[in-house]
């Protein structure tokens, strides 16, 4: 059965910390992995991965997709209490119109 | 402000009732679709619209319908539903069609709470 399973499910740093949030999945015919943040409904893209080893980069963000490892990581450096939300990993397949999700990394930055 | 948006913001109904939910995007996009967001549950996609055309449904009660009358405007329609389905209904709109190609853009979404 495909699966996103993301970790931690919670966290809270102070502000300037740098965060590391784990995505690892098991899904059949992988085409891509999609990093969101969701801070009050609608969720807002951040990356798309689709090559292993490839760094993409955004401001203090930044993610890197593992495929032989099946796991991507989301490193927030200097983080700002403007980066608390709910960020959501997902998985799309080859094929079919398919996406999975993992649950979400809930952040709290303290100031 | 995405470009997507969703009405209701908020609708409380009791199990026999008829209600539908409306999505509206302003991007040109070809491919709309639906998703529900339950507390301490994965974000669940329901429909998928590509032009207009219903391609995926992912094992949706039938007490939920869709409807797509053109490309920018996507329907919830709600019938007789059961208290667990008492969510957070997410529309999201693409430019292509195929999820995992393109990036989605969501609408803020509609807080659904069944009695």
């Amino acid at each position: 059965e495909d699966k996103v399973v993301q970790s931690p499910l919670s966290l809270v740093v102070h502000e300037g910390d740098t965060v590391t949030l784990n995505c690892s999945y098991e899904v059949t015919n992988f085409r891509s992995l999609l990093w969101y943040k969701q801070e009050k409904k609608a969720p807002t893209f951040l990356f798309m991965l689709t090559s292993s080893g490839i760094e993409k980069k955004s401001g203090r963000l930044s993610s890197i997709l593992d495929k032989k490892e099946l796991f991507s990581i989301l490193n927030i450096t200097a983080t700002q209490t403007g980066d608390s939300a709910i960020y959501l990993c997902a998985v799309g397949g080859w094929g079919d119109d398919k996406i999975i999700f993992g649950k979400g990394t809930r952040l709290h930055i303290l100031p | 402000e995405t470009g997507v948006t969703q009405t209701p913001r908020h609708l409380v109904m009791g199990m026999t009732n008829k209600k539908s939910l409306k999505c509206e995007q302003h991007l040109g996009h070809n491919a709309m679709y639906w998703y529900k967001q339950s507390a301490k549950k994965p974000l669940e996609l329901m429909f998928v619209y590509n032009f207009k055309e219903q391609t995926e449904n992912n094992s949706v009660p039938s007490r939920f319908s869709p409807e797509c009358p053109n490309s920018s405007h996507l329907f919830l329609h709600l019938h007789t539903l059961q208290p667990e389905d008492s969510a957070l209904y997410l529309c999201a709109s693409s430019h292509g069609t195929g999820l995992a190609d393109n990036e989605q853009f969501f609408g803020p979404g509609t807080r659904l709470t069944v009695l």
